[in-house]
């Protein structure tokens, strides 16, 4: 029962660098989400999806893409990585509906130096 | 704006000693209202959903419930497994999840 699936669980960037973190999920959700945590901070949302092909904004979503080409398959693109990226970075899916509890992957944590 | 905010910031208790967490939110037309546990390396787990003002959830030595203003966590009797961050989350009509700082809960034996 895999659930929500993250890769990788830790990457070093260095500045100017870009990277793809992964996140799929077997429960044929339609609504996947991305959010960043931070230190003493809540979950703020990066980017999210309402199924394959429609994505939107979040509060957070400067340096960042994603694409939705699939039901499973929500990737998370970092451009041109910056110190202020670093963070976890957490993959979420919730149901047919916005208020419905979403579940989280375990999270990638992601250093820029 | 919408908003979410969790009291107190880090919690202390024996085992055995009861306690509640506290979640204010400000969110133009709430959908729903969300708990969730989140233990060192690893995501959120969800916990209870509560949507109308008056309602309660229970499992184990958790119990949920909701104002129009506030939502509670009552710990029962803790023991050091319940030890862990505490998240709630306000869901509105405009498909977004507005998450609180969190509690850190500390249950020492």
């Amino acid at each position: 029962n895999a659930g929500v699936t993250q890769t990788p669980k830790f990457r070093i960037l260095k500045i100017g660098q870009s990277m793809t973190l992964q996140c799929a999920q077997d429960m044929n959700h339609n609504y996947m989400y991305w959010y960043r945590q931070d230190p003493g901070m809540g979950l703020k949302l990066i980017y999210y999806s309402v199924g394959a092909g429609i994505t939107d904004k979040g509060e957070v979503p400067n340096g960042y893409n994603v694409s939705r080409s699939t039901t499973e398959d929500f990737p998370l693109r970092l451009e041109l990585a910056a110190p202020s990226q670093t963070s976890v970075y957490f993959c979420a899916s919730g149901g047919q509906n916005s208020n419905q509890p979403q579940h989280f992957g375990d999270g990638t944590r992601l250093s820029i130096l | 704006e919408d908003q979410v905010t969790q009291s107190p910031e880090a919690l202390r208790l024996q085992e055995g000693e009861s306690s509640s967490l506290n979640c204010s939110y400000t969110v133009s037309g709430l959908r729903g209202l969300f708990w969730y546990r989140q233990d060192p390396g690893k995501g959120p787990e969800f916990l209870f959903t509560l949507y109308s003002a008056g309602e309660e959830k229970e499992k184990e030595r958790l119990k949920a419930t909701l104002t129009k203003k506030e939502s509670f966590l009552h710990i029962t009797a803790p023991k050091p497994e319940d030890s862990a961050t505490y998240l709630c989350a306000a869901s509105n009509y405009g498909q977004n999840f507005v998450f609180g700082p969190g509690t850190r809960l500390s249950v020492l034996p």
